[in-house]
């Protein structure tokens, strides 16, 4: 496709229901991160993917998350057992993998858990 | 550790100059990049620096430091739809994990 895509854009769970996230990257794009962004903050870093190889994960704030990138393309980030404080807009970016290039970033997915 | 600040907030008229500052210690430094992101957006790319000195492109130019620790943004003829949040981020060394600060909210006034 012409840019990353993510879905669903919009998630409301209910605390302690498992949630899965799709991220749909440029294609060709070896390199594949996940942020997570509170509101009025910064994206912050929770695991690399280069290919199907998870290089990355120290971000991942427990347990529950845990992110995949099987065939090395479309990736998933799995939340299991949500919890109040997962609520936050879950960013996916790609890029091609050279030291210069630039991250290019999804729409995000919106994650509220009540 | 990793840190990186930058202002919270910073008010410029519509045709002004504003400069965004970004200070940065981080564990090691493969470059800076600087992204606008609008509300309810994602965030785009607007500038990289790997080099101290000067990158120019269009209205926006990025300023870097290593010995420092220091980058600026500069805005020239600032527009109402500059008014975005301005994130610093900083790649580490040994692959491609990315920090980013807070990022600056910049509001553009008639």
């Amino acid at each position: 496709g012409a840019g990353v895509s993510q879905s669903p854009r919009y998630k409301v769970a209910k605390r302690g229901q498992d949630v899965a996230l799709r991220c749909d990257p440029i294609s060709g794009h070896v390199s594949l991160f996940w942020y997570q962004q509170a509101l009025g903050q910064g994206p912050e870093f929770l695991t690399y993917f280069q290919n199907e190889a998870q290089l990355d994960k120290s971000g991942l704030p427990s347990d529950r998350f845990f992110a995949e990138r099987p065939e090395g393309s479309v990736s998933t980030l799995k939340i299991q057992r949500t919890q109040q404080e997962d609520s936050a807009v879950y960013l996916c970016a790609s890029f091609t993998g050279s030291s210069y290039n630039e991250q290019f970033f999804g729409p995000g997915t919106r994650l509220t858990v009540l | 550790g990793q840190n990186i600040d930058q202002p919270t907030e910073m008010t410029a008229t519509e045709g002004a100059i504003v400069q965004i500052n970004c200070t940065y210690q981080t564990s090691g430094f493969n470059g800076l990049f600087w992204y606008q992101q609008h509300a309810g957006e994602a965030p785009t790319f607007l500038s990289y620096n790997v080099l101290d000195g000067l990158e120019e492109k269009g209205r926006f130019s990025s300023f870097l430091s290593r010995s420092k620790g220091y980058s600026y943004l500069l805005l020239k003829e600032l527009q109402m739809k500059d008014s975005a949040s301005y994130l610093c981020a900083v790649r580490d060394t040994g692959g491609f994990k990315t920090i980013f600060g807070a990022g600056t909210r910049l509001f553009v006034k008639a």
